[in-house]
């Protein structure tokens, strides 16, 4: 079974700090993805990566940033965390880009950021 | 602008009985639908899918049905179990992206 690791599961943060959110998959797939989930706007992608070292914006990249140095690890960034960015965020992984039948996306459990 | 859209934010259906969830779609290059689980304070799970070119695709007691001309596809459960309650997102594939509708919370009651 496809693993996805988030590494906290709550955080609570301070307006203008600056948040990472960690992301681990187990196994070796190719993307990557970022997303937040709000009441009554389901879930919202922020950014994908398809390969190391490389990301595309999703559908809400402004305020964030994103990283992936190896492949099994991509991490979400909160430049200067702000109260609209208090959230559910899941992070996904799957195997093939444009590949959907073949390789749905594996979420992790999500964390919960709260910035006050 | 949605472009996947499930208009009913919750459903309530008695345990034994079918349990039908709607979603709609604008954009005709979508090729792949897709239904997701999710329960409280977990990440979602993928539990069925059905490419554009088919009509109807069972898994178990899930099975899930697609009408190109009306873009629109349905989630269909029976038996309903109590197992069965939590949120389910509807999503839509075109070349690299998922979109997901906003969900639907479905309630079985005893």
């Amino acid at each position: 079974d496809v693993k996805v690791t988030q590494s906290s599961r709550y955080l609570v943060k301070r307006t203008g700090e600056k948040v990472f959110l960690e992301c681990v998959q187990d196994m070796d797939h190719e993307n990557m993805f970022w997303y937040r989930q709000d009441p009554g706007l389901g879930l919202r992608l922020i950014y994908f990566s398809y390969d190391v070292k490389m990301k595309e914006k999703g559908d809400i990249p402004e305020g964030y940033s994103v990283s992936r140095e190896k492949k099994e690890r991509f991490s979400l960034i909160l430049e200067s965390a702000s109260t609209n960015q208090t959230s559910m965020y899941l992070c996904a992984s799957s195997l093939l880009l444009g590949r959907v039948k073949d390789s749905p996306l594996h979420f992790g459990n999500g964390t919960r950021l709260t910035v006050t | 602008d949605q472009q996947v859209k499930q208009n009913s934010p919750s459903l309530s259906v008695q345990e034994g009985r079918i349990s039908i969830l709607n979603c709609d779609y604008t954009n005709s290059m979508f090729d792949y639908f897709l239904w997701y689980k999710k329960y409280p304070a977990e990440g979602p799970t993928f539990l069925i899918s059905i490419s554009s070119i088919k009509d109807k695709n069972e898994d178990g007691r899930f099975t899930v049905f697609l009408n190109k001309s009306a873009k629109h596809l349905s989630l269909h459960i029976v038996p309903s179990q109590p197992g069965d309650s939590a949120v389910y997102f509807c999503a839509a594939s075109a070349y690299d992206k998922i979109i997901f509708g906003k969900g639907t919370r479905l309630h079985i009651l005893p």
